[in-house]
């Protein structure tokens, strides 16, 4: 049972490029997210996703689009790289009601030159 | 809107000592609060849930409504505690049950 994995795990992008970060989870969990983690800012939920084919916005979605065309792949994509997208991004999964845990992945480190 | 504050950027304790790492919130309702530990360059692990009221390597956490707390506490710290520590707190948030996570407290222990 992988859990939830993410990749890729690092990466270095040139500012203007595009490139998607994978999520994929193997426990049939109906809720996937997205978050970045700055240093003093805590974790920001970019987008997230409450099912196949939906997804929503969070607090800082600019300059991101996500899509969940299958239940447990939630891909995060930017289309024009800017060194402010240059941080730790982290997905995470949670079945659909409130009180079960919430599972994360294991970071992905984005560098934007 | 839901928030959480953890006051503290870096909190430093000798091996041995109580460790209390605080964590306010503000929500109209009825919360879910975590803590979640991240240890150096790994992923998210929570850690506490407040309605497990449980122990884990000897962390608790009491939900406190009156003060809009989740204060997480330690009797003796120990060096293995060093790692990054989140408060955070589930509302339904448009249905999406999201956390909403606190800017983190680094716990330090020196040995």
């Amino acid at each position: 049972n992988a859990g939830v994995t993410q990749t890729p795990k690092f990466r270095v992008l040139k500012t203007g490029q595009s490139m998607t970060l994978l999520c994929a989870q193997d426990m049939n969990h109906e809720y996937m997210y997205w978050y970045r983690q700055d240093p003093g800012m805590g974790l920001r939920l970019i987008h997230y996703s409450v099912g196949e084919g939906t997804t929503a916005k969070g607090e800082v979605p600019d300059g991101y689009n996500v899509s969940r065309l299958k239940k447990q792949n939630f891909l995060l994509g930017l289309e024009s790289a800017a060194p402010s997208q240059t941080s730790v991004y982290f997905c995470a999964s949670r079945a659909g009601t409130r009180r079960n845990t919430i599972y994360f992945g294991e970071g992905s480190w984005l560098t934007v030159v | 809107a839901q928030r959480v504050t953890q006051p503290e950027k870096l909190l430093s304790v000798f091996k041995g000592a109580p460790v209390e790492l605080k964590c306010n919130y503000s929500y109209s309702g009825s919360p879910e609060l975590f803590w979640y530990v991240q240890y150096s360059r790994q992923r998210l692990q929570l850690l506490l849930r407040h309605i497990s009221r449980e122990s884990i390597k000897g962390f608790t956490a009491d939900l406190n409504k009156g003060e809009t707390s989740f204060h997480l506490k330690k009797p003796f710290a120990q060096e293995e505690d060093s790692a990054m520590y989140y408060c955070a707190l589930s509302g339904p948030g448009a249905g999406s049950y999201q956390l909403t996570f606190g800017k983190g407290t680094k716990l330090s222990v020196i040995p």
